[in-house]
């Protein structure tokens, strides 16, 4: 089944205890992409991969960062995790930059930092 | 940039009855796509419908449809034929086609089917 996974689905942390989000897709698709979810705001672009060690920063980079070591991951990494990132997370891929179709999201990760 | 604006935080409907969602953007591009993302609760994110933005028939999927008025930057979501598992968190989102990195997002409208 062609699906993008993430990992946790939900984490309750403390301040400045660093955290990996893991996500994976299994379609070998080029993009992938992170976004936060916060009420009222809609979803906000944190960074964006068009391919293997290839990424770039979206809206909301501030205190996030990620790596694109192999083409189907892409982890979120909060390396000093701060109560303004208590957030629903998202993964999502699609085959290229270019390509026109949907953008395929994983189930959401909450997070809640303390 | 781009801005994606929904005006209606709340909406609700009668099962089997008729209700439009609305959206505006705001774009100097004349190449782009936009879409409406269904959030039901479990929060997963469903594609419901896309528009491109040189179409200039109303994109439909079944009982979904749009009102894309490009002139007017607006982009409205008509959902018929209300049903329960319609009630969802739903999202209206625009790309640009010739700087796709990103999806930008409206904030939502959380709509309510009433039996």
């Amino acid at each position: 089944e062609a699906q993008v996974t993430q990992n946790p689905r939900y984490l309750i942390t403390v301040t400045g205890k660093k955290l990996t989000v893991t996500c994976s897709q299994n379609m070998n698709h080029e993009y992938m992409s992170w976004y936060r979810q916060d009420p009222g705001l809609g979803l906000r672009q944190i960074y964006y991969s068009m391919n293997v060690e290839v990424t770039d920063k979206g809206d909301v980079p501030e205190g996030y960062k990620v790596s694109r070591k192999e083409k189907r991951n892409f982890p979120l990494i909060l390396e000093s995790p701060s109560p303004n990132q208590t957030s629903l997370y998202f993964c999502a891929s699609r085959p290229g930059l270019a390509d026109t179709g949907e953008l395929f999201f994983g189930e959401g990760s909450r997070l809640t930092v303390l | 940039a781009q801005t994606v604006t929904q005006s209606q935080p709340e909406m609700s409907v009668q099962e089997a009855e008729t209700v439009t969602l609305s959206c505006t953007y705001d774009t100097s591009e004349s190449d782009y796509y936009l879409f409406w993302y269904k959030q039901p609760p479990s929060r997963q994110m469903i594609l419901v419908i896309r528009q491109e933005a040189y179409k200039q028939q109303n994109a439909t999927e079944n009982r979904f449809s749009v009102n894309f008025q490009k002139a007017a930057k607006s982009f409205s979501l008509k959902i018929s034929d209300s049903q329960l598992g319609d009630a969802a968190m739903y999202f209206c989102a625009y790309r640009s086609g010739t700087s796709g990195s990103r999806l930008t997002f409206g904030e939502g409208t959380q709509l309510t089917v009433n039996p």
